[in-house]
């Protein structure tokens, strides 16, 4: 148990398809975070959240759309993905002021 | 802007050799540095920080300490054994919402 839970663990889509990935943290923290995951890539930081408010968006597509309702929880939906956007998408939440990020186990996507 | 450049893996030793990742790092300010850990099919797992200038980190026989003056933060550990194969990272913090900034990853790969 990590105390970040991400669904689904495997998500395979077409270019054309809508879904959602989903986060929920049980850690009481106040900032949540996307990172994508690519072979041969650094981390990348897509958003982050703090106290619910979007704090920063890294130039992402707006194919990307996130969402955070409430501090325990937060979701990325997707539309209209190429396939270069297959990656390990990584949840995260934290206190603020330099605590250390707890991550979930991710979601692997896939489009085709 | 903020960096963290590791070494290139893959690291390949035999078990109970030392090990050490180099970890060098670019900043304004004050950062936190981090040591993530991730075992295959997993997400990231805090291995250990440090907060400030000369401060050591440490957690199950890893170590890292903050160095300053040489703008450094290598991981080492004296006998590594087959279970510690997985990906390193090392990471810095920026900003109030504690946004971290990662290398690009070590592989460890650990043999009998």
């Amino acid at each position: 148990e990590t105390g970040v839970t991400q669904t689904p663990r495997h998500l395979v889509m077409g270019m054309t398809n809508k879904k959602s990935l989903k986060c929920e943290q049980h850690l009481g923290h106040n900032a949540m975070y996307w990172y994508k995951q690519s072979a041969k890539k650094p981390l990348e930081l897509m958003f982050v959240y703090s106290l619910e408010e979007r704090v920063e968006n890294n130039s992402v597509p707006s194919r990307f759309s996130p969402e955070c309702p409430n501090s325990s929880h937060l979701f990325l939906h997707l539309h209209t993905l190429q396939p270069e956007d297959s990656a390990l998408y990584l949840c995260a939440s934290s206190q603020l002021r330099g605590s250390p990020l707890h991550f979930g186990n991710g979601t692997r996507l896939t489009v085709t | 802007g903020n960096s963290v450049t590791q070494m290139e893996g893959p690291v390949t030793l035999s078990e109970e050799a030392f090990l050490t990742i180099n970890c060098t790092y670019t900043a304004t300010g004050y950062p936190s540095l981090f040591w993530y850990v991730q075992y295959p099919g997993e997400g990231l797992q805090l291995l250990l920080k440090a907060t400030k200038a000369d401060d050591k980190g440490s957690n199950k026989g890893f170590e890292a300490t903050y160095r300053k003056e040489t703008t450094s933060f290598h991981l080492e550990k004296g006998s590594v054994q087959v279970s510690d194969s997985a990906v390193y990272f090392c990471a810095l913090s920026e900003g109030g919402y504690n946004k971290l900034i990662f290398g690009a990853g070590t592989r460890l790969a650990v043999h009998p």
